[in-house]
């Protein structure tokens, strides 16, 4: 299957400080890509869904100005968490699906955790 | 709207038992369905799909799952559950419509040796 590479696996920062998490389409054209984030013991929360050169498009009640999405090309979008809090702290993970495919396929995570 | 639902929190099986994680969906159209598993601090690794075709879909691992129509279900199944399955079990909907994926709640399985 297609390999999708995020980028850290885990990272710790200071409150106000802002992160920076990529993720990578290895082998295959990720025309989309999407961020979700995961709070202990619960589903996947889709928070944006990105194509590539174009703007993302935010889920109701994700703060766009906080969480910033790039797709700037067709292996690579990224997620920075702005001025990061302890309450962001999370697990975000990416998928990545391409023309033609009928699924989508998913980064191994990064744990994120703001002090 | 369209929902997917995992009933169960948590499923508790002996090893060497067979296991069922249950899945039921409430979407439009045709729905492309999916099992993935996520270990601790991991991203979702997929273990099957169903597109169209059997109804039965076998998968990584000794998974399979039935596609059910009339029940709107896609239940996950193992004939003999190993120690080493114990995880957190995610059912999906892909939407081709708005080309999303919807999850459900996920199920947590306890296989006891």
């Amino acid at each position: 299957g297609a390999v999708v590479s995020q980028h850290p696996s885990w990272v710790i920062c200071k409150s106000g400080t802002s992160v920076k998490i990529e993720c990578r389409s290895l082998d295959f054209q990720a025309t989309t890509m999407f961020w979700y984030r995961q709070f202990p013991k619960q589903s996947l929360m889709l928070m944006a869904t990105s194509n590539e050169g174009s703007k993302a498009t935010y889920e109701q009640g994700v703060e766009k100005d906080k969480f910033l999405i790039n797709h700037a090309s067709l292996t690579l979008s990224t997620l920075t968490v702005t001025s990061a809090h302890p309450e962001d702290s999370s697990f975000y993970i990416c998928s990545a699906t391409g023309t033609g495919r009928a699924e989508a396929f998913f980064g191994q995570g990064t744990r994120l955790t703001v002090v | 709207a369209q929902s997917v639902a995992q009933p169960e929190d948590q499923v508790n099986v002996a090893e060497g038992n067979p296991l069922t994680v249950k899945c039921t969906y409430s979407v439009s159209g045709n729905p492309y369905l999916f099992w993935y598993v996520q270990y601790p601090n991991r991203g979702l690794q997929f273990l099957l799909k169903y597109i169209t075709g059997d109804n039965l879909v076998k998968g990584s691992y000794g998974f399979e799952a039935e596609f059910n129509k009339s029940q709107t279900s896609f239940h996950l199944k193992k004939p003999s559950a190993l120690v080493s399955d114990s995880a957190l079990y995610f059912c999906a909907v892909f939407l081709t419509g708005g080309f999303k994926t919807i999850f459900g709640a996920g199920t947590r399985l306890f296989v006891k040796a």
